[in-house]
C-alpha cells in the first residue's frame, strides 16, 4: 500500500497568484490513478481531477494536473476567492484498501 | 446528475451498531456502477471504508473488514453501510460517493456520527 504525503501543510498565497501543490508516493504508482479533490468547510470533497490530467466535469482550465513515477502536482494558474480550500490527493490501489488519501493541503488566503 | 444522500442517527452508543443508508438519485444504482463509503474524522483523515457494485459484488478495507457489512437494495435505489462494535474512533463524518474512473465522482453532503454514551 502506497502511502501519500502531501506539502505544504499549508500555503499562503493572494487571489491572482499561481498556486503550486505537491502530493508523494512511497513507491512509484500509476499516473493513472491519481485523483485531486477541493473541500471547502463544511461541504463534501468535490472531485476536480483524475487519473493524474484529467479536470472533471465543470472543472475551470485554471486547474491542472502533472506529474508521474512518486511525484505529483496539482496547479492552480490563477487564484480566485472560491479556490482556498483544502485539497486533498488519492490514489487508487490494485487490492483493497482501493482509495487512500494524502493528509491534506490547506490553501489560506494570505 | 446523479445525486446522494445519507441518512441514519447521529448518535450510537459504544459497542453499538452504526447503520447509515444512502439514498441515489438521479440514476439507477444498478447499473454498472460502484458505490463506496468514505469518513473523515480529524484524527485520521479521509478513509475509505468499502463499495458495493449493484450486484451485491463488494470490498471491503482491511483494517474494518471484520466489523463492516455494505449491501444494495435495488428496488430502493439506495444502499447501506453497517459498522459494529463502534468505539470512540469511529466517530466521523460519513460520506456516500459514486465510484468513477479511478476516483470518485459523486460525492454526498456527508452524515456527522457520534459514538457516545
Amino acid at each position: 500500500e502506497s502511502v501519500l504525503t502531501q506539502s505544504p501543510g499549508t500555503l499562503s498565497l493572494s487571489p491572482g497568484e499561481r498556486a503550486t501543490l505537491s502530493c508523494r508516493a512511497s513507491q512509484s504508482v500509476n499516473s493513472n490513478y491519481l485523483a485531486w479533490y477541493q473541500q471547502k468547510p463544511g461541504q463534501a470533497p468535490r472531485l476536480l481531477i483524475y487519473a493524474a490530467f484529467t479536470r472533471a466535469i465543470g472543472i475551470p482550465d485554471r486547474f491542472s494536473g502533472s506529474g508521474s513515477g512518486t511525484d505529483f502536482t496539482l496547479t492552480i494558474s490563477r487564484l480566485e476567492s472560491e479556490d482556498f480550500a483544502v485539497y486533498y490527493c488519492q490514489l487508487y490501489g490494485s487490492s483493497p484498501p482501493l482509495y487512500t488519501f494524502g493528509q491534506g493541503t490547506k490553501l489560506e488566503i494570505k | 446528475q446523479v445525486q446522494l444522500q445519507e441518512s441514519g442517527p447521529g448518535v450510537v452508543k459504544p459497542s453499538g451498531t452504526l447503520s447509515l443508508t444512502c439514498d441515489v438519485s438521479g440514476g439507477s444504482i444498478s447499473i454498472s456502477n460502484w458505490w463506496s463509503w468514505i469518513r473523515q474524522s480529524p484524527g485520521k483523515g479521509l478513509e475509505w471504508i468499502g463499495e458495493i457494485h449493484g450486484s451485491g459484488r463488494t470490498s471491503y478495507n482491511p483494517s474494518l473488514k471484520s466489523r463492516v457489512t455494505i449491501s444494495v437494495d435495488n428496488s430502493k435505489n439506495q444502499f447501506s453501510l453497517e459498522l459494529t462494535s463502534v468505539t470512540a474512533a469511529d466517530t466521523a463524518v460519513y460520506y456516500c460517493t459514486r465510484n468513477g474512473q479511478v476516483s470518485l465522482d459523486s460525492w454526498g453532503q456527508g452524515k456527522l456520527v457520534t459514538v457516545s454514551s
